[in-house]
């Protein structure tokens, strides 16, 4: 099925431990997006990707790096994981960043201890 | 103030019940989003609205743009209905969704 793929589903990091989320589309999406989901709070944008080649920052960025290896792929990687950093990671993906229509993927849920 | 506020946070409803939630924000918006989070979850794009009302199978979504607010109907709920509902807007200028923390529905059979 058409969609977005994240890879992991499940993630448990020691502090210090660096790891890479792996996100692809097939729909011919332009821009990505990575989203974290804390408890009681909305989801909240890392960065997102407008076009291949172009990444900029979002409300949360500190502590992550993002690259878009191509249109279809778009990966968030911890440098060195802090337990704050435990979440719910979401990769979306839309047609642009002003086309309306969004797909998530299935999310991946980090535990850092 | 969030710019996204969503009520009620919970909701617990017996089966074949007409559910209401309610999304109400503070800034200018070029559209807003309902999206539905299942448990283990996944989350779906249900609605996206600029003005007017929206309608799939037993879900019907409003928005009034004077008023900044919008309302996610659901006739003769299930418990398959049970879910975490989210509001996002998408803000006028600079294209970012904000996203409401979710309406939590539980539908009892």
């Amino acid at each position: 099925n058409a969609g977005v793929t994240q890879t992991p589903k499940f993630q448990v990091l020691k502090t210090g431990q660096s790891m890479t989320l792996q996100c692809a589309q097939d729909m011919n999406h332009n821009s990505m997006y990575w989203y974290r989901q804390d408890p009681g709070m909305g989801l909240r944008l890392i960065y997102y990707s407008a076009s291949e080649g172009t990444t900029d920052k979002g409300e949360v960025p500190n502590g992550y790096n993002v690259s878009r290896l191509n249109k279809r792929e778009f990966s968030l990687r911890l440098e060195s994981a802090a337990p704050s950093q435990t979440s719910v990671y979401f990769c979306a993906s839309s047609l642009s960043r002003q086309n309306y229509g969004y797909t998530f993927g299935s999310g991946t849920r980090l535990t850092v201890v | 103030k969030n710019e996204v506020e969503q009520s009620p946070q919970n909701l617990t409803a017996q089966e074949g019940e007409f559910i209401t939630i309610n999304c109400s924000y503070s800034v200018g918006i070029s559209a807003l989003h309902w999206l539905q989070q299942h448990p283990g979850g996944g989350i779906v794009s249900l609605f996206m609205l600029s003005s007017g009302k929206k309608k799939h199978g037993r879900l019907i979504a409003t928005i009034n743009i004077q008023e900044k607010h919008s309302s996610l109907h659901i006739t003769a709920s299930h418990p398959r209905d049970s879910a975490v509902y989210i509001c996002a807007v998408r803000n006028l200028g600079n294209e970012k969704l904000t996203f409401g923390t979710g309406t939590r529905l539980t539908i009892i059979p």
